[in-house]
């Protein structure tokens, strides 16, 4: 049972346009959702995240978006560069009713994101 | 120094004998993280210890997958009678509590059973 579902198996973009990457999950409880960037032979580095009371969460070029009701989430990288090329990761995590993390992240299976010169 | 280390970066084993993986969090981060990724697919939870206990580990696959964290800062995966199915990329990670997952990941052991 896939709980946190990346479709697009890959994405190609021309440098300085906007890369759109997106996530679906299923499970309700979760209100903690993370971006992480990997590339190969090293750990996934942390991007963004966002808390399940917002919609949007901006750092630089990168912008998370929630949609609550349809429980999808998306990436924007504006403008493209080479260097972000890299599997990206979605990740959500739930919290228990007193307000701690459940500690663990739910993962997808990755979008490999190439941006071209 | 400033990450997650792992060590070692590669372990290649045969069928049956007994592996131990080494993580050292980030100095300070009370929270450490157990993760198993293979090929095609997104990082896969095991364990979760909060200082020296292990607060979830729901995540082990069966009995032959043990993890420890004595004093609250390193921690080692123990696969005993290993099968060529555990073959895969061990990721550690820690954080600073646990509270709100930004989990900081080190590069990973990749275990390769024959």
């Amino acid at each position: 049972d896939q709980q946190v579902k990346q479709n697009s198996p890959s994405l190609s973009v021309q440098e300085g346009r906007i890369s759109i990457l997106n996530c679906d999950y299923t499970n309700s409880m979760f209100d903690y959702f993370l971006w992480y960037k990997k590339y190969p032979a090293e750990g996934p580095t942390f991007l963004i995240s966002i808390s399940s009371i917002k919609d949007k969460n901006e750092d630089g070029r990168f912008t998370v978006f929630l949609n609550k009701s349809a429980k999808h989430l998306s990436l924007h990288i504006v403008p493209s560069q080479p260097g972000d090329s890299a599997v990206y990761f979605c990740a959500a995590s739930s919290v228990n009713a007193g307000g701690t993390s459940y500690g663990k992240l739910t993962f997808g299976q990755g979008t490999i994101l190439t941006v071209h010169p | 120094g400033a990450g997650v280390s792992q060590t070692p970066s590669n372990k290649v084993t045969e069928k049956g004998k007994y592996v131990e993986l080494r993580c050292d969090p980030i100095s300070g981060h009370t929270a450490l993280y157990w993760y198993r990724q293979s090929l095609g697919q997104g990082p896969e939870f095991l364990i979760y210890f909060q200082g020296t206990g292990a607060a979830d580990d729901s995540g082990l696959p069966n009995d032959r997958f043990f993890a420890v964290r004595p004093e609250g800062s390193v921690s080692t995966l123990k696969i005993q009678r290993t099968e060529r199915g555990d073959s895969a990329v061990y990721l550690c990670a820690s954080s600073f509590d646990g509270r709100y997952n930004e989990q900081f990941f080190g590069p990973g052991t990749r275990l390769t059973v024959l």
